[in-house]
């Protein structure tokens, strides 16, 4: 079975900074992207970007390119999401997701979530 | 960037009934949008890829169409755990984009 296990909850200050996880398992994690979603309350989501585990071959959607990175470390089935210096605006709740076929593709298995506050 | 449109915002409907749900895109996405159910506290769960097919497990009553520009999600006969808000998303053009929900409540 595939699963996607994201790290806990996170409550921050602006200027923080931040890494979330996402550990895949039940597949070959080297052999499928994973994307990192945006969710902010009451939207819709957001493609922020995606890594190709298994080279390390990162895409950003331009909104977000310059904000996060993206990585992963394939010997732990681990994908992160890192920011330097947090935001409020980045409060929002942050999946990952794995694609089934190629990098412009349909999200057939989710991450639980990983809620990010950011307040002072 | 692909701005994808949903209607309507909120959809009230009887269990048993017709839900019929609208999707258009900016420009043309070809065939490549999918659908999700979404679930309070919930992460998306993928319903329809390439605007009609059905991944493993997901139940016949809901199906897609179109292409081009305009998509619909149908609901054939509303069940209760159906209640929820529905996305759409195109993955034709990078970055790949979602509308911005359609929310199916119970009349």
């Amino acid at each position: 079975e595939v699963q996607l296990v994201q790290s806990g909850a996170e409550v921050k200050e602006p200027g923080e900074s931040l890494k979330i996880s996402c550990k895949g398992s039940g597949y070959s994690f080297s052999s499928y992207w994973i994307a990192w979603v945006r969710q902010m309350p009451g939207k819709g989501p957001e493609w922020m970007g995606i890594i190709h585990p298994g080279d390390s071959d990162i895409r950003y959607s331009p909104s977000f390119q310059g904000q996060v990175t993206i990585s992963a470390d394939k010997s732990i089935s681990t994908a992160y999401l890192h920011w330097s210096s947090l935001k409020a605006s980045d409060t929002a709740m942050y999946y990952c997701a794995r694609t089934t076929v190629g990098i412009t593709t349909w999200l057939e298995y989710w991450g639980q979530g990983t809620l990010v506050s950011v307040s002072s | 960037e692909i701005v994808m449109t949903q209607s309507p915002a909120t959809l009230s409907v009887s269990p048993g009934e017709r839900a019929t749900l609208s999707c258009r895109a900016s420009q043309s996405v070809r065939s490549n949008l999918a659908w999700y159910q979404q679930k309070p506290g919930q992460a998306p769960r993928l319903l329809i890829y390439t605007a009609s097919a059905r991944p493993t497990g997901i139940p016949t009553r809901f199906s897609g169409s179109g292409s081009g520009t305009d998509f619909t999600f149908t609901i054939s006969s509303l069940q209760s755990e159906d209640f929820a808000v529905y996305y759409c998303q195109q993955y034709n053009n990078w970055p790949p984009t979602f509308g911005q929900g359609t929310k199916v409540e119970i009349k």
